[in-house]
């Protein structure tokens, strides 16, 4: 079975703190995505990358990086944690397939900015 | 551009009623369809897929099937149990470039009473 292994289950950190959430996949998958939910809103892509040290926005990178420097794990950062970046984070993975592509997702990190 | 429309919840039954979430897209090309669920605590798990018009995906005794005409992805289920009770996402991949990179509706809740 492909594991997608987030680091962390839950995150209490201050504001202003820089702050690294970890995603490993086993399955030498090439894709990756870091992905933000919010009740009401559903979820929404921050970052993806095809490959190593290859990155792409997604629909909300602002306040955000990431970084691949290996196959397997796929780093969201955040530059300056604010409140309102409060969230729960689900990393995932996928292979390509064509139409048979599937994503897999981590149990995610739930974090809290205070 | 690419989006997904599903009803809004939360959606409350009882054990053994039929179930319908609604799911409509937005989309160019030729997008293949998706329902994740998420149970409490835990990530998106792969629930059905459809990869082309008039597929049926299934799983579970969930089925939704693919409708171009009315772009459509409706989940349905004839009878749900407690262990139902989760919030579940529609989702599609537009293929090509961006292959394995989902757009999500905004999630629905369903709480089964026993």
């Amino acid at each position: 079975d492909v594991k997608v292994t987030q680091s962390s289950r839950y995150l209490v950190k201050r504001t202003g703190e820089k702050v690294f959430l970890e995603c490993v996949q086993d399955m030498d998958h090439e894709n990756m995505f870091w992905y933000r939910q919010d009740p009401g809103l559903g979820l929404r892509l921050i970052y993806f990358s095809y490959d190593v040290k290859m990155k792409e926005k997604g629909d909300i990178p602002e306040g955000y990086s990431v970084s691949r420097e290996k196959k397997e794990r796929f780093s969201l950062i955040l530059e300056s944690a604010s409140t309102n970046q409060t969230s729960m984070y689900l990393c995932a993975s996928s292979l390509w397939q064509g139409a048979n592509t599937e994503a897999f997702f981590g149990q995610g990190t739930r974090l809290t900015v205070v | 551009g690419n989006s997904v429309t599903q009803m809004e919840g939360p959606v409350t039954l009882s054990e053994e009623a039929f179930l319908t979430i609604n799911c409509t897209y937005t989309a160019t090309g030729y997008p293949s369809l998706f329902w994740y669920v998420q149970y409490p605590g835990e990530g998106l798990q792969l629930l059905l897929k459809a990869t082309k018009a008039d597929d049926k995906g299934s799983n579970k005794g969930f089925e939704a099937t693919y409708r171009k005409e009315t772009t459509s992805f409706h989940l349905e289920k004839g009878s749900v149990q407690v262990s139902d009770s989760a919030v579940y996402f529609c989702a599609l991949d537009r293929g090509g470039s961006t292959l394995g990179r989902l757009y999500f509706g905004r999630g629905t809740q369903l709480t089964v009473w026993p």
